[in-house]
C-alpha cells in the first residue's frame, strides 16, 4: 500500500482563488511529519509548510495553510489567494518514526498545479 | 535558510563514461544526505541515504556498483554514475538533513539532469 496519496494528478485554478491539494498518508507509528514541496518546471524542491503529528494546531505559512485531519490521515494543502507562480508540481511527503528512518521522506506522487490568469 | 548547492546542473555524457555529481550544504553540517532520482513527470525515488564517514545504505534494486556514493566530509556528498548507459538518463537531485533536527525538512539541490548518448 502507498504510504502517500496524492489522488489529483492535476488541478487548475483561477487566479486569486484558493485552491485545495489532497493528500492522505498511511502510518502505524505516532509520531511522524508531514511536509510539503513545490516543484516548478526548473526542478529544485521548494519546502512549503509542515505538520507535525503533535501539533494540535493547523501549520500555517504566509499564503499556505495545512489542513491536518488525524483521524482521517489525512494533510490536505491549501493556497489561497493564488498566483501564476504557483504553478508547479506539488508533492506532499512524510517522515515516519522518532527517528525518522534517518530522516527520509516517503514523497507521493504530485499534483501538477496549473493557475490560469 | 539552509542552502545545498548540487553541481553540475546539466550533464551530457557518452555512453560507458562515468559522471560525478556533487552535494553541498553551505551552511550547515549534514549528517545524513539523500540521493533521489525522478523521471519524467514522477514523484522523486529515493536511491540511497548517505552518512558521513560510513558506507550508504542503498535502496532495494540501486545497484551500488553503478551509482557510488561518498560522503566525505559533513558538508560534502558525491554520487558518480559508472559506466553510464542511456537508461541511467534522469533528473538527480540530493537533499541534506540538517543535525539534530529530526522535525527539519530535507534541504534540496536544484538536481543534475544527466543525458547519456
Amino acid at each position: 500500500a502507498q504510504k502517500i496519496t496524492q489522488t489529483q494528478p492535476g488541478m487548475f485554478v483561477q487566479e486569486k482563488e484558493a485552491v485545495t491539494l489532497d493528500c492522505t498518508y498511511d502510518t502505524s507509528d505516532q509520531s511522524y511529519g508531514l511536509f510539503w514541496y513545490k516543484q516548478p518546471s526548473s526542478g529544485e524542491m521548494i519546502f512549503l509548510i509542515y505538520q507535525g503529528s503533535y501539533d494540535e494546531q493547523n501549520a500555517t505559512e504566509g499564503r499556505y495553510s495545512l489542513n491536518f485531519q488525524k483521524a482521517r490521515k489525512s494533510a490536505n494543502l491549501v493556497i489561497s489567494a493564488s498566483q501564476l507562480g504557483d504553478s508547479a508540481m506539488y508533492f506532499c511527503a512524510m517522515r515516519e518514526g522518532l527517528t525518522g528512518s534517518q530522516g527520509n521522506l516517503i514523497f507521493g506522487k504530485g499534483t501538477k498545479l496549473s493557475v490560469k490568469p | 535558510g539552509a542552502v545545498v548547492s548540487q553541481h553540475p546542473s546539466r550533464v551530457i555524457c557518452k555512453s560507458g563514461t562515468s559522471v560525478k555529481i556533487e552535494c553541498r550544504s553551505l551552511d550547515f553540517q549534514a549528517t545524513t544526505m539523500f540521493w533521489y532520482r525522478q523521471f519524467p513527470k514522477q514523484s522523486l525515488m529515493l536511491m540511497a541515504t548517505s552518512n558521513e564517514g560510513s558506507k550508504a545504505t542503498y535502496e532495494q534494486g540501486v545497484e551500488k556498483d553503478k551509482f557510488l556514493i561518498n560522503h566525505a566530509s559533513l558538508t560534502l556528498s558525491t554520487l558518480t554514475v559508472t559506466s553510464a548507459h542511456p537508461e541511467d538518463s534522469s533528473f538527480y537531485i540530493c537533499s541534506a538533513l540538517d543535525r539534530g533536527s529530526y522535525n527539519s525538512p530535507l534541504h534540496f539541490g536544484n538536481g543534475t539532469r544527466l543525458t547519456v548518448t
